[in-house]
């Protein structure tokens, strides 16, 4: 099992310019996460999906989108990319909410000039 | 808006001594707490999920305690090793999807 893979691993972008972050699990989990991370602060949820065709908001998701897009692919999508979207961001899954932890992926570095 | 406080930021143990911290939570409404290692170029991985006012958890030479009617959980570390340097997080639930983060303990093991 390769878990949760992210992809691209660096991301530069210019101002305005717009990207997907793409994330896939092979767990068969139902849940899946969009944090951003940022210096001084703790993991900031985006975006999370319950299941398969469902997506809500987290606590910072002015500038992002998100697409389910099966139970495996969850990717957050930048349209117009701004300095503050400079960070981290990392894609977790989990079986279902609750009790149950989350399996985090290796993360983006995504810079934007 | 919920605070999770973690305490200290940052801390540096001698290599074979033990040391613990503490993650702040609101008791109102608890579902869950969690707490996850994080190493330096890696993700977070998760060492406890909590849900029980009293639950202790034990994996190797780390522990946890959880008190809920207070809000606090600590974590400890027994004989710290090199290889215990990381980052540990905490995080609350209050039972829905979402899970709140405090900032973290920066762990440096001194060899």
């Amino acid at each position: 099992n390769a878990g949760v893979t992210q992809t691209p691993k660096f991301q530069v972008l210019k101002t305005g310019q717009s990207m997907t972050l793409q994330c896939a699990q092979d767990m068969n989990h139902n849940s899946m996460y969009w944090y951003r991370q940022d210096p001084g602060m703790g993991l900031r949820l985006i975006y999370y999906s319950a299941s398969e065709g469902t997506t809500d908001k987290g606590e910072v998701p002015n500038g992002y989108n998100v697409s389910r897009l099966n139970k495996r692919e969850f990717s957050l999508r930048l349209e117009s990319a701004a300095p503050s979207q400079t960070s981290v961001y990392f894609c977790a899954s989990r079986p279902g909410p609750r009790i149950y932890e989350q399996y985090f992926g290796p993360g983006t570095r995504l810079t934007v000039t | 808006i919920l605070n999770v406080e973690q305490s200290p930021q940052s801390l540096h143990v001698q290599e074979g001594d033990s040391t613990n911290f503490t993650c702040s939570f609101p008791s109102s409404n608890f579902y869950a707490l969690h707490w996850y290692r994080w190493e330096t170029a890696k993700s977070p991985e998760a060492l406890f999920v909590m849900t029980l006012n009293g639950d202790e958890k034990k994996k190797g030479r780390i522990s946890a305690t959880l008190n809920t009617k207070e809000g606090y959980s600590y974590l400890y570390i027994k004989g710290s090793q090199p290889e215990d340097s990381a980052t540990y997080l905490c995080a609350f639930s209050f039972g829905n999807e979402k899970l709140t983060f405090g900032t973290g303990t920066r762990l440096t093991i001194i060899p």
